[in-house]
């Protein structure tokens, strides 16, 4: 079955470090992939999607590219700041008759000043 | 704000007892998704529903069950609960049955005491 791995938390970054959160996957036929971000006490917003190999979702400065030959759809920022601290989660969904998404189990991000 | 709104927002309730989750998509989208985020388990698809019509089950409990009514609007209900069953329930919607972005709405927390 579907199955997203991705790097386990938690992650302690000063800001304007470079942020990396690997996310790998296991699928089906050929899977959209997201990156979604929960901040404390909200629900999950969308961050960013790719819907083929070699796609790159980018939005608010974070990046993932989907590499079908590693299955790695692995999510960085240039320069995070503190308003990054949130948990990532990967997430799949590897269409056909099955709509539901296949989520990693997330990884906190915390960034100090 | 995803559009997608979630009542109640929390729920605290004794083992044994029943409870009803509801959920309004975002104008214009046929398709809502249950899931269920818990420590162990992670977030975890429960059920879809798309235009009142039940179109894919996940690890959905037989004491759990769904519905989607005419307006959209969409219900879990929760029976006999235990201390397990205490967890984040999210409400996902898109515009299709077959559409790959969900947007999620805030939650609810129930603890089962």
């Amino acid at each position: 079955g579907d199955s997203v791995t991705q790097m386990e938390g938690p992650v302690t970054l000063s800001e304007e470090a470079f942020l990396t959160i690997n996310c790998t996957y296991t699928a089906t036929g050929y899977p959209s992939l997201f990156w979604y971000v929960q901040y404390p006490g909200e629900g999950l917003q969308l961050l960013l999607k790719a819907t083929k190999a070699d796609d790159k979702g980018s939005n608010k400065g974070f990046e993932a590219t989907y590499r079908k030959e590693t299955t790695s759809f692995h999510l960085e920022k240039g320069s995070v700041q503190v308003s990054d601290s949130a948990v990532y989660f990967c997430a799949l969904n590897s269409g056909g008759s099955n709509y539901k998404l296949t989520f990693g189990k997330g990884t906190l991000l915390t960034v100090n000043p | 704000d995803s559009g997608v709104t979630q009542t109640p927002k929390h729920l605290i309730t004794a083992t044994g007892q029943r409870v009803t989750l509801r959920c309004s998509p975002r104008s214009g989208d046929l398709s809502v998704y249950w899931y269920q985020q818990s420590l162990d388990q992670g977030l975890q698809f429960l059920i879809q529903y798309y235009n009142g019509e039940e179109r894919a089950k996940g690890n959905i409990l037989e004491r759990f069950s769904a519905q989607q009514f005419p307006d959209l609007h969409s219900e879990l209900n929760l029976s006999s609960l235990e201390l397990g069953d205490s967890a984040l329930y999210f409400c996902a919607s898109s515009v299709a049955a077959k559409n790959y972005e969900q947007y999620f709405g805030p939650g609810t927390r129930l603890t089962v005491t």
